[in-house]
């Protein structure tokens, strides 16, 4: 069955670095996300891709965000400058387009762990 | 404000007996409703939707879901409770119209099942 992946699994860095999180979606899936999820608590949006560009973003979601498809497969998160705040686990997410309602189910990778010191 | 609330943090329910977690959202227009499980360390993996049609939905693992209108309630049901069931909940929106609309989740339900 085909899955999302997500690299790292784990990464500590200190306050004040960039971070880059990386993902490949499933192949033929059409709209990309990221979610964050606080000790293990309420999944947070983030931000949806479509088309090469951002469709949708939260307000969590600041200037020390940016997201990118470089290569038509990796789907990747930045973080400009890190904070204590931004310690979560990060879930990359994505999905196709089911015809006729659109209604289209996410499917998630297993996560990236982001502590920061 | 479009939402998505889960009013129970944990629901402990005994090995096969029925077990319920609710779910109700407020929402302009017609929901899009999810239903996801989270296993420790792991993704969210879907179980059903809601779109249109049947106020019942039948998912993945013998979960159902049971969407009322005037309720504006999706809650998630099992007729016999496994303990492998044991996980954490959520029940997602989609807000707006088009395939490439956020999603919200829910705060999330602990289900825990006692052998």
């Amino acid at each position: 069955e085909p899955e999302v992946t997500q690299t790292p699994s784990h990464q500590v860095t200190q306050m004040g670095q960039e971070v880059i999180l990386r993902c490949v979606p499933i192949s033929n899936h059409l709209y990309f996300y990221w979610y964050r999820q606080i000790l293990g608590q309420k999944v947070e949006f983030l931000v949806s891709f479509y088309n090469n560009e951002i469709s949708e973003k939260s307000e969590i979601f600041d200037d020390q965000f940016s997201v990118e498809r470089p290569d038509g497969s990796n789907f990747t998160l930045k973080i400009r400058s890190t904070k204590l705040e931004d310690s979560a686990m990060y879930f990359c997410a994505s999905s196709d387009r089911e015809a006729p309602t659109g209604a289209n189910v996410l499917t998630f990778g297993a996560g990236s762990r982001l502590t920061v010191l | 404000a479009q939402s998505v609330a889960q009013p129970e943090d944990q629901v402990n329910v005994a090995e096969g007996n029925p077990l319920t977690v609710k779910c109700t959202y407020s929402v302009s227009g017609n929901p899009y409703l999810f239903w996801y499980v989270q296993y420790p360390n792991r993704g969210l993996q879907f179980l059903l939707k809601y779109i249109t049609g049947d106020n019942l939905v039948k998912g993945s693992y013998g979960f159902e879901a049971e969407f009322n209108k005037s309720q504006t309630s999706f809650h998630l049901k099992k007729p016999s409770a496994l303990v492998s069931d044991s996980a954490l909940y959520f029940c997602a929106l989609r807000i707006g119209y088009s395939s490439a609309s956020k999603i919200i989740f829910g705060s999330g339900t602990r289900l825990s099942i006692r052998p």
